[in-house]
C-alpha cells in the first residue's frame, strides 16, 4: 500500500527566502508524481507534474525534482513571497488497470511566508 | 480555457438526507475523479470515471455513489446522510490517458448538521 509523507507539517520562513518542500512515498513504481496548493477553503491548484522518466521540472520559481529509487521528490520555491503561504500537498497516482487517476495524497506542508 | 466547475459551491443538511453535487470537467477531458477531504483523513478518493463507465473505486461505503453523462460531467450523490460526511468534496478531470495531469475544481462544501 503507498504512504506518501511531507514533513515537516508545517514552515515559517522569511520573505525572500529560498526554501525547501519534502515528499516521500513508499512504493517507487510510479508513473509520475504532482504538486498541488491549496488556499485556505479553496480547491487545489495544479503547480508541477514530474514523469517517472525526468528527474527535475520548473515553472517559474518552483522547481520539483523526483528520485524514484530512494521514493522522494523535493520542491524547491525560490525568492519566497506572502503570495506563496498556502498548503503543500504532493500525490502519487496508484497503478490500476485502467489508468492511474487515482491519487494518494501527501498530508501536506502548510507554509506561512513572514513579510 | 474553462477549468472544472463544480455546484453548488456551499450546502447544508440534515443527518438522514441526500444530497447531489455535480461536476463540469476541463472540456476534452474525459476522465473525472472524485476525492473526500476532511481535516482527519485528509484527501481520499472516492471513485472515478472515465466514458461514462466507473474505473475505479475507493474504499467508501456504498452510501456514496456517482454516475458520468455522455457529455463528462459527472455527479455524485450521497444517500442518508452523517454527520462525518461533512467534509469539502473536490472533484478533478484529467483527459484520462493515465499519465496525465489532474485538474481539480474548488469543491462543494458540504455540512451535515
Amino acid at each position: 500500500k503507498q504512504e506518501v509523507t511531507q514533513i515537516p507539517a508545517a514552515l515559517s520562513v522569511p520573505e525572500g527566502e529560498n526554501l525547501v518542500l519534502n515528499c516521500s512515498f513508499t512504493d517507487s513504481a510510479i508513473y509520475n508524481l504532482q504538486w498541488f496548493r491549496q488556499d485556505p477553503g479553496k480547491g487545489l491548484t495544479s503547480l508541477l507534474l514530474i514523469q517517472s522518466s525526468q528527474r527535475e521540472q520548473t515553472s517559474g520559481r518552483l522547481n520539483a525534482s523526483l528520485d524514484k529509487s530512494s521514493g522522494r521528490s523535493t520542491l524547491y520555491i525560490a525568492a519566497s513571497q506572502p503570495g506563496d503561504s498556502a498548503t503543500y500537498l504532493c500525490a502519487v497516482p496508484r497503478f490500476t488497470n485502467f489508468g492511474n487517476e487515482k491519487l494518494t495524497f501527501g498530508t501536506g506542508t502548510r507554509l506561512t511566508i513572514i513579510p | 480555457k474553462a477549468g472544472v466547475t463544480q455546484t453548488p459551491r456551499y450546502l447544508i443538511k440534515t443527518r438522514g438526507q441526500q444530497v447531489t453535487l455535480s461536476c463540469s470537467p476541463i472540456s476534452g477531458h474525459r476522465s473525472v475523479s472524485w476525492y473526500q477531504q476532511t481535516p482527519g483523513q485528509g484527501l481520499q478518493f472516492l471513485f472515478e470515471y472515465f466514458s461514462e463507465t466507473q474505473r475505479n473505486k475507493g474504499n467508501f461505503p456504498g452510501r456514496f455513489s456517482g454516475r458520468q453523462f455522455s457529455n463528462s460531467r459527472s455527479e455524485m450523490n450521497v444517500s442518508t446522510l452523517e454527520l462525518g460526511d461533512s467534509a469539502l468534496y473536490l472533484c478533478a478531470s484529467s483527459l484520462g490517458g493515465g499519465s496525465g495531469e489532474l485538474f481539480f475544481g474548488e469543491g462543494s462544501r458540504l455540512t451535515v448538521l
